[in-house]
């Protein structure tokens, strides 16, 4: 059964730490992975990964793919409290539809 | 770029009645719209896949009479809630792929929160 795993579910950090988000699939078929960053709406898109180690950077967040061990990491450098949100992982898959398998999220606070 | 755009954001009905909901591409077309329904501190879980032109694919345990998708253009699909009950009650959220290039990335609408009274 293809699966999307998350860890951990949930983070509390103070502003200014680091994270690291996880992020471990079993997907058929697998063609790329996606993070989004969900608040209170619909989630705003984050980053697309398709190729192994290859880091991709915006600001204070970066992330990286390993199809090797089949897991993607999603940083978070110098949090802020508005980086509080829900971080979800997906897995595109399937042929040309390209559906999106979604991890459980993981809920990121962070305070003051 | 690649704005979704849903509408209504939120909706109240009576149990028996039905609800549409509109998900549309503002600046680009997209052959394929996702719906997505979340449930409260839950991921999003896929109901169906909106082709434009042709019939939506369901995901298993999804009911298609019950759940209506219509793709009638490149920018807009539409969902209806036929004969919706409390247990509907939801956030719908919609996303689009860009039908250029080869872009894997689906872009999210900001969602429909639907309470079944």
């Amino acid at each position: 059964e293809d699966k999307v795993v998350q860890s951990p579910l949930s983070l509390v950090v103070h502003e200014g730490d680091t994270v690291t988000l996880n992020c471990s699939y079993e997907v058929t078929n697998f063609r790329s992975l996606l993070w989004y960053k969900q608040e209170k709406k619909a989630p705003t898109f984050l980053f697309m990964l398709t190729s192994s180690g290859i880091e991709k950077k915006s600001g204070r967040l970066s992330s990286i793919l390993d199809k090797k061990e089949l897991f993607s990491i999603l940083n978070i450098t110098a949090t802020q409290t508005g980086d509080s949100a829900i971080y979800l992982c997906a897995a595109v898959y399937g042929g040309a539809t390209n559906k999106l398998i979604f991890g459980t999220g993981t809920l990121l606070a962070v305070q003051p | 770029g690649a704005v979704v755009s849903q509408h209504p954001s939120r909706v109240i009905c009576k149990s028996g009645t039905s609800v549409k909901i509109e998900c549309r591409s503002l600046d680009f077309q997209a052959t394929t719209m996702f719906w997505y329904r979340q449930f409260p501190k839950k991921s999003l879980m896929l109901m169906a896949t909106s082709n434009e032109g042709s019939k939506a694919t369901y995901e298993q345990g999804v009911e298609k009479d019950k759940f209506l998708i219509n793709h009638a253009s490149l920018t807009l699909s539409t969902l209806t809630v036929t004969s919706a009950h409390p247990e509907d009650s939801s956030f719908y959220i919609c996303s689009a792929r860009d039908a250029r290039g080869a872009d894997e990335t689906q872009y999210f609408g900001p969602g429909t929160r639907l309470l079944v009274l």
